[in-house]
């Protein structure tokens, strides 16, 4: 079975500046995916960004990009330039053979 | 406008009384399941289903029945509902090629057991 841990459950930052959102993933296959979702406060399920496992370049969505290390299992969110509307909160999940497993979440805030 | 309905949004209910929420999706999408969402412990996966009569158990099945007799529908079952069964459902599906295609959630089901 896999797992995902999201170690930071809250962070801050203030606008304009740049994020870091960690994520680490534990799994026995090969063919699988990663993605962020983003929550806001109206609680609907975003995609931000996607990441195939067997591509080596880093996935880029505008002002959201990963820093993806497949041997270290590692599956960061980088997000640049941050806006008020960035508050939410942000899961990092794992997506195999039918089953998609996700971490606990990190609460980012955008200070004005 | 593609989308993937879930209803009722909020739901009230007593111990031991049956009942559905609704799930419908109208993007001809194979693939559909339930989580629940509680504080601390992210989303978990109650059942999913990769294809019509095709059903199984994600981490959390225990208390909850489903069924795919329609592709575009999953509907999730409480047979006899208790008070830790309240939390936040959501149902989400997504597009054949089930590894690349990102998952596309309804809006929530809040459910409260008391």
């Amino acid at each position: 079975a896999q797992t995902v841990t999201q170690s930071q459950p809250e962070m801050s930052v203030q606008e304009a500046e740049t994020v870091t959102l960690s994520c680490t993933y534990d799994t026995s296959e090969n063919n699988y995916y990663l993605f962020w979702y983003k929550q806001p406060p109206s609680r609907q399920m975003i995609l931000v960004i996607r990441q195939e496992a067997y591509k080596q370049q880093n996935a880029t969505e505008n002002r959201f990009s990963v820093n993806f290390q497949k041997a270290a299992k590692s599956f960061s969110l980088k997000i640049s330039d941050s806006q008020l509307g960035d508050t939410a909160m942000y899961f990092c999940a794992f997506k195999g053979a039918g089953k998609s497993t996700f971490g606990d979440g990190t609460t980012l805030t955008v200070k004005p | 406008e593609a989308q993937v309905t879930q209803n009722p949004r909020y739901l009230i209910t007593v111990t031991g009384k049956k009942l559905t929420v609704t799930c419908s999706q109208n993007m001809n999408h194979e693939y559909m399941s339930w989580y629940r969402q509680d504080p601390g412990l992210g989303l978990r996966q109650i059942y999913y289903s990769m294809n019509v009569e095709v059903t199984d158990k994600g981490d959390v099945p225990e208390g909850y029945k489903v069924s795919r007799k329609e592709k575009r529908n999953f509907p999730l079952i409480l047979e006899s509902p208790s008070p830790n069964q309240t939390s936040l459902y959501f149902c989400a599906s997504s597009s054949p090629g089930v590894y690349n295609s990102p998952l596309h959630f309804g809006n929530g089901t809040r459910l409260t057991v008391t």
